[in-house]
């Protein structure tokens, strides 16, 4: 069965650096998500990506926070200067239209 | 700012209870999906209501979407130590770019042997 895959799993970084998280969608979806949910809290909608473009964000998706599909398979969200507040499970979702979004597992990214 | 509020948001139930969990909001939706979340995994679709008033089984659980599209409710008969994990609700609206979802809080649900 088709699914959302996520790499890597768990990512430790250093407060100020620079980190990508990747995501393969599934391969005829069309619209691509990333959420985020901080331990103990609930899923947080961060950015919504179609036809190559932002086509939604919400406030926590500032400018340290990019996105980029750089192929036809990988999806990918960078923070420029990571955070300790950036510290949290991130889900990458994908979908075809207005139907039923499937999540993958999530990268946990811990900011020391 | 569109909100989904579920309740309760803690449950911890023998096995054999029936028990159920509500999602409700004051916007309308264009379809409400229910999620199971284990920890340390990412949400897992359970089902997807789509039209008001809409009923759907999955063995022991009934979800159902209010005929005004504004709430929904997963009922679960006979509940077992399997079903625990995190139950979450989350609402979608049609739009030209897909449309994101709005999550609830989640329910957290103990099933005690």
């Amino acid at each position: 069965e088709p699914e959302v895959t996520q790499t890597p799993s768990h990512q430790v970084t250093q407060m100020g650096q620079e980190v990508i998280l990747r995501c393969v969608p599934i391969s005829n979806h069309l619209y691509f998500y990333w959420y985020r949910q901080i331990l103990g809290q609930k899923v947080e909608f961060l950015v919504s990506f179609y036809n190559n473009e932002i086509s939604e964000k919400s406030e926590i998706f500032d400018d340290q926070f990019s996105v980029e599909r750089p192929d036809g398979s990988n999806f990918t969200l960078k923070i420029r200067s990571t955070k300790l507040e950036d510290s949290a499970m991130y889900f990458c979702a994908s979908r075809v239209r207005n139907t039923e979004a499937f999540f993958g597992q999530g990268t946990r990214l811990t900011v020391v | 700012t569109q909100l989904l509020e579920q309740s309760p948001q803690f449950l911890s139930i023998q096995e054999g209870e029936n028990l159920t969990v509500y999602c409700n909001s004051s916007s309308v939706f264009s379809s409400l999906q229910w999620y199971r979340q284990e920890p340390g995994e990412g949400p897992v679709l359970l089902v997807t209501v789509v039209t008001g008033g809409e009923v759907k089984k999955l063995k022991r659980l009934t979800f159902q979407f209010g005929d005004a599209r504004k709430d929904s409710s997963l009922h679960i008969t006979a509940a077992q130590p399997g079903d625990t994990g995190l139950y979450l609700c989350a609402g979608g609206k049609r739009d030209n770019q897909g449309g994101k979802l709005i999550f609830g809080q989640g329910t957290e649900l103990s099933v005690k042997p």
